[in-house]
């Protein structure tokens, strides 16, 4: 079993939907969490982080990890096209180690 | 552009061949990663430096690779006796290292490899 489980989709939505990502994860010791999105091609770009539990808000981003259940979420409201991507999770082991375990990663394609 | 730099970004070599790729980190950023991915998985870590101390290597480094970085500046992977396997983007990442929040790792746009 992997540390860190993604659903890959594809998940394909409306212009205008509201997406909900999700992360599973394996290992309590997890304290930062953090979304990244690849483009086709492209090296992934951090967009949110959150540290142990709780909710942040970054303009249509929402990230959300509840350590309880393991379980981590990404909402993006007001979808765009330019939104479809790949988005990976992404989590630190306990602080000073420094090696990101990542998700398969999920595959968003938002349709006009 | 300030963000981390990776040459070249495309490489081509036939099977047996020794390749070598680059990175060029953030200015200032103690902290430089190693990362691969395959297609339709995430990024897996492969190794990493504080300055030009390599601070922990994966199991997946085979004997074959080796990553330096010299003057803790800049840093080279070299893939020996290539494998079709090793066909991949290897993408490299850096950070400050420094400080209480999350270490942010930046990407760069990824060296892809194919072995033929």
């Amino acid at each position: 079993q992997k540390e860190v489980e993604q659903d890959p989709g594809p998940l394909s939505v409306p212009e205008g939907a509201i997406v909900s990502l999700n992360c599973t994860y394996s290992n309590s010791a997890f304290q930062y969490f953090m979304w990244y999105r690849q483009y086709s091609r492209k090296g992934p770009e951090l967009l949110m982080y959150t540290y142990s539990s709780g909710n942040k808000e970054d303009g249509r981003f929402t990230a959300q990890v509840d350590k309880s259940s393991k379980y981590i979420s990404l909402f993006i409201r007001d979808s765009q096209p330019s939104d479809s991507a790949t988005y990976l999770c992404a989590m630190n082991p306990t602080w000073g180690t420094d090696k990101l375990i990542f998700g398969t990663g999920t595959r968003l394609q938002v349709f006009p | 552009d300030t963000g981390v730099s990776q040459d070249p970004r495309h490489k081509i070599t036939k099977r047996g061949q020794n390749v070598t790729f680059r990175c060029d980190p953030i200015s200032e950023h103690n902290r430089l990663y190693w990362y691969r991915q395959t297609l339709g998985q995430g990024p897996e870590f492969l190794t990493y430096f504080q300055n030009e101390a390599q601070l922990e290597k994966s199991r997946l480094l085979s004997d074959r690779f080796s990553a330096e970085r010299p003057k803790g500046s800049f840093s080279t992977l070299e893939i020996q006796r290539t494998e079709q396997g090793d066909s991949a983007m290897y993408l490299c990442a850096s950070s400050l290292g420094v400080g209480n929040d999350a270490d942010t790792q930046y990407f760069g746009p990824g060296t892809r490899l194919t072995v033929l």
